[in-house]
């Protein structure tokens, strides 16, 4: 079975504090996302890459980057943490990006005080 | 802009009983959907896909339609059971790849 691993379930930070978010896959797929999801609204995409040390911005990119050093490891990065970047944050990895078939994580839920 | 939207926001229904998700979408032009299932503290994992062409696809007591002429799907649960509790996301691709979801259906089965 594909697995994706997401090194913190639950992360409480302060105002200001950098965050990382580390994601590891482990059956070798190109492609790997972050998504933010939020009550009542759908999944919404921040960055995704497509290749090692690619990256490229999606619908909320603001307040994010992302490091992608191996093919295996997708990180997410908080620079200056702020209230409204609590949330439950979601990693997924696929084959290829036509295919869409994502494997989920099981999620990183950041509270920002 | 391409939009999913799903309803009912949340449903409650009696172990046994059956129901059914809706998903419109405004997605175009259109790939494929696919209906996810999150249970609670999880990510989404994948229970259906279905292209133009499909109408009616099974997987086990889940049972998806699809109508892309009024772009309307359906996922229809048989016969619920407790560990159906969850929330169901519809996930339009349009042919970009580019993905839209919904904001899910939260079910709650009750003994």
């Amino acid at each position: 079975d594909v697995k994706v691993t997401q090194s913190s379930r639950y992360l409480v930070k302060r105002t200001g504090e950098k965050v990382f978010l580390e994601c590891v896959q482990d059956m070798d797929h190109e492609n790997m996302f972050w998504y933010r999801q939020d009550p009542g609204l759908g999944l919404r995409l921040i960055y995704f890459s497509y290749d090692v040390k690619m990256k490229e911005k999606g619908d909320i990119p603001e307040g994010y980057s992302v490091s992608r050093e191996k093919k295996e490891r997708f990180s997410l990065i908080l620079e200056s943490a702020s209230t409204n970047q609590t949330s439950m944050y979601l990693c997924a990895s696929s084959l290829s990006p036509g295919a869409n078939v994502l494997t989920f994580g099981a999620g990183s839920r950041l509270t920002v005080l | 802009k391409n939009q999913v939207e799903q309803s009912p926001q949340s449903l409650i229904i009696l172990e046994g009983k059956n129901c059914t998700l809706q998903c419109n979408y405004t997605v175009s032009p259109f790939s494929n959907l696919r209906w996810y299932k999150q249970d609670t503290g999880r990510g989404p994992v994948s229970l259906t896909i279905m292209t133009f062409s499909e109408n009616t696809k099974s997987n086990g007591r889940y049972t998806a339609t699809l109508d892309a002429d009024t772009k309307q799907s359906s996922l229809h649960i048989t016969a619920s059971q407790l560990s159906d509790s969850a929330s169901y996301i519809c996930v339009v691709s349009a042919d970009d790849y580019k993905l839209s979801f919904g904001a899910g259906t939260t079910v709650t089965v009750r003994a």
